[in-house]
Order: C-alpha cells, then structure tokens, then sequence
C-alpha cells in the first residue's frame, strides 16, 4: 500500500521559479491538506481540500495555489518562489469526520535561494 | 498567536524514566485531541488520539485530558531511546472559518538519554 505520495522529495529554485508539488493518495480519502513545516513553528496548513472540487484556505496561504485534480490527487503550485517558502512541506490526507487521523506523505524538502 | 501550545524542549529524559509533555489550547469547542510523534527527517505519525476528560492508555504512552483547564498531556512510561523524537499535539479548530481543520502546536523535542 502506497498511502500518500508526493513529489518530488527535494528541489531547489532560485528565486521567482516556479514550481508545482505533486501528491496522490490511494485510500479513497475526501480530505487532503497541504502543510508547511519550519523550526519552532509545527505544521502550519496552507490549504485544504474537504473534497473533490473544493479548496480552502488555511493559516498561510499566500504564495501559493492548489489544484485538486480528482479524488486522488492534490497538488500545490509556488508560481514565483521567494526564500521565505524555503521549508519542509508535506502532504496529507485523511477521511471525512472532524479530526480523523491524518496519513502524511514523506515530505518535501524545498530550498529558495 | 497560536490555538495549541507546547513547550519547544528539548526534554531530556533518563532512559527508564517518565517523560511529560504538556499541551494547552484556546479554543473550547475543541472535543478531540491528538499527539503525533515525528522522528528527525520522517513525517508526523499518529500515536495517540483522547476525545474525553480522563486518561486513555495505550502500551507505555497515557494521554490525559481535561477539558476545563484546556489542556491535554502525554506521559511516555519506560522511556527507551526508540522515543527520541519530536511530539506534536493537534486539535481541530471549531471556529466558523476554520471548522474541523486540524491545528499542531509546535512541538515538543524528547530526547532519553542512556
């Protein structure tokens, strides 16, 4: 079983490329998330997507789009990367109750210079 | 400021000791409460999840929950070296915006030393 697989594991850009990160699932899950992770802040959610054709804000948005391709799949767009997006991202998904338990992908390791 | 807060560690723990890891939160309709642990370059995994006041016990980890107080904690029994890791408390915000999305604090670094 895959679980949740994302793309690529490492990238570096310079800055103002642009660059999209792909994730799929394969638990028939409805909900998909997009966080970002940085020392001494914990995961932070960029965007949310409750089902197949919806997305969402979350704590930090800015700099970023979404696409949710289909129910598998949820990608996450920088379309001028700046330093600041330097971070750890990661994917996850989970079922549709409030709080159900979340299956992260293995991260993504993304520099800006 | 952020929902969920934890103490950032690091929490050094003599290998066989209790560790405890401390978690307060703001917003009150919050009525489930997870902690995750996430080993250095590894992505969050779930180890415990509490949904009322109380303690619920799993192998060597109890969580504890008490909801007048906001807070939940996380006792780890026997703490082995296999623990040194990252834990991350999360509750989902109850607020009209932001209903159900999942909020972590910041973590708490562990570490047992031999």
């Amino acid at each position: 079983n895959a679980g949740v697989t994302q793309t690529p594991k490492f990238q570096v850009l310079k800055t103002g490329q642009s660059m999209t990160l792909q994730c799929a699932q394969d638990m028939n899950h409805n909900s998909m998330y997009w966080y970002r992770q940085d020392p001494g802040m914990g995961l932070r959610l960029i965007y949310y997507s409750a089902s197949e054709g919806t997305t969402d804000k979350g704590e930090v948005p800015n700099g970023y789009n979404v696409s949710r391709l289909n129910k598998r799949e949820f990608s996450l767009r920088l379309e001028s990367a700046a330093p600041s997006q330097t971070s750890v991202y990661f994917c996850a998904s989970s079922g549709r109750r409030v709080g159900e338990k979340l299956f992260f992908g293995s991260g993504t390791q993304l520099s800006v210079l | 400021q952020k929902e969920v807060e934890q103490n950032s560690g690091p929490l050094s723990v003599p290998e066989g000791a209790i560790a405890s890891l401390n978690c307060t939160y703001s917003d009150r309709g919050s009525q489930s409460f997870f902690w995750y642990r996430q080993y250095s370059g590894k992505s969050p995994e779930l180890i415990m999840s509490i949904y009322s006041n109380g303690d619920k016990e799993d192998g060597r980890f109890t969580a504890q929950l008490n909801k007048a107080s906001q807070y939940v904690s996380l006792l780890i029994r026997d703490s082995q070296p296999s623990d040194s890791a990252t834990y991350l408390c999360a509750a989902p915000l109850m607020t009209t915006d932001s209903w159900g999305k999942l909020q972590f604090g910041a973590g708490t670094q562990v570490v047992v030393t031999p």
